[in-house]
């Protein structure tokens, strides 16, 4: 079975730092990668996704990922971060074509500290 | 546009109580999902459906949950009777069709404690 892990459970930053948020999944074929966000008191929605192409994939908010097939990896980056950013951040993986589910990682709370 | 709707945002029972919960999606989406959000862990698939059909209920514990669709369009999920570690919470997400392609929109969610 698919499997996603999340490594950092729980990440505290300043503004302005720079954010790199790990994603490891454990299928070796063709996959579809998300990531979703949910800002306190809101819904789950949708950062960023990749499907195909370019790996270097880029979401809303200044938010990119990079899907490096290797390492089976879809890390989440921001170079500067804000409060507004604050947050649970969950990486998610399916497989391409038909009713494919999504399974979702363990997420990692950030905390941005004015 | 309005949202996927859910009711109701909080409930506390007791273990061997029943509970429901509803969810109305996105006007026109076809695909519904059920999910489960224990403490610290994320989303599960519960049960998916595609209009009123059922197209993966692989994660759904049938002897106490059951969920259902008439009519395509709103859904309820339903268990009975309750455990403790039925504590979560239980997220309702439409799409426009069932593929994997299709953005998934999340509702608030209900909050469920079993005491």
């Amino acid at each position: 079975a698919q499997s996603v892990s999340q490594h950092n459970h729980h990440v505290i930053l300043s503004e302005a730092a720079s954010l790199e948020l790990g994603c490891n999944y454990s299928y070796g074929g063709t996959v579809n990668l998300f990531w979703y966000v949910q800002y306190p008191g809101q819904h789950l929605q949708l950062l960023l996704k990749y499907f195909s192409g370019d790996p270097l994939v880029k979401g809303i908010k200044g938010f990119e990922a990079e899907f490096i097939k290797s390492k089976f990896s879809f890390n989440l980056r921001k170079p500067s971060v804000q409060w507004s950013d604050t947050a649970e951040y969950f990486c998610a993986v399916n497989h391409p074509g038909g009713y494919q589910k999504v399974t979702f990682g363990t997420g990692t709370k950030l905390q941005v500290i004015p | 546009e309005a949202g996927v709707a859910q009711s109701p945002r909080y409930k506390i029972i007791e273990k061997r109580q029943s509970v429901a919960f509803w969810c109305n999606p996105i006007s026109g989406h076809a695909t519904l999902y059920w999910y489960q959000q224990i403490l610290g862990q994320g989303p599960k698939l519960l049960i998916q459906f595609q209009n009123n059909g059922v197209v993966d209920d692989s994660q759904l514990p049938k002897d106490r949950f059951s969920a259902e669709r008439l009519k395509g369009v709103d859904s309820t999920l339903k268990i009975q009777p309750a455990k403790l570690e039925d504590s979560a919470v239980y997220l309702c997400a439409s799409s426009l069709q069932a593929d994997s392609y299709n953005e998934q929109f999340f509702g608030p969610g209900t909050r469920l404690t079993v005491l």
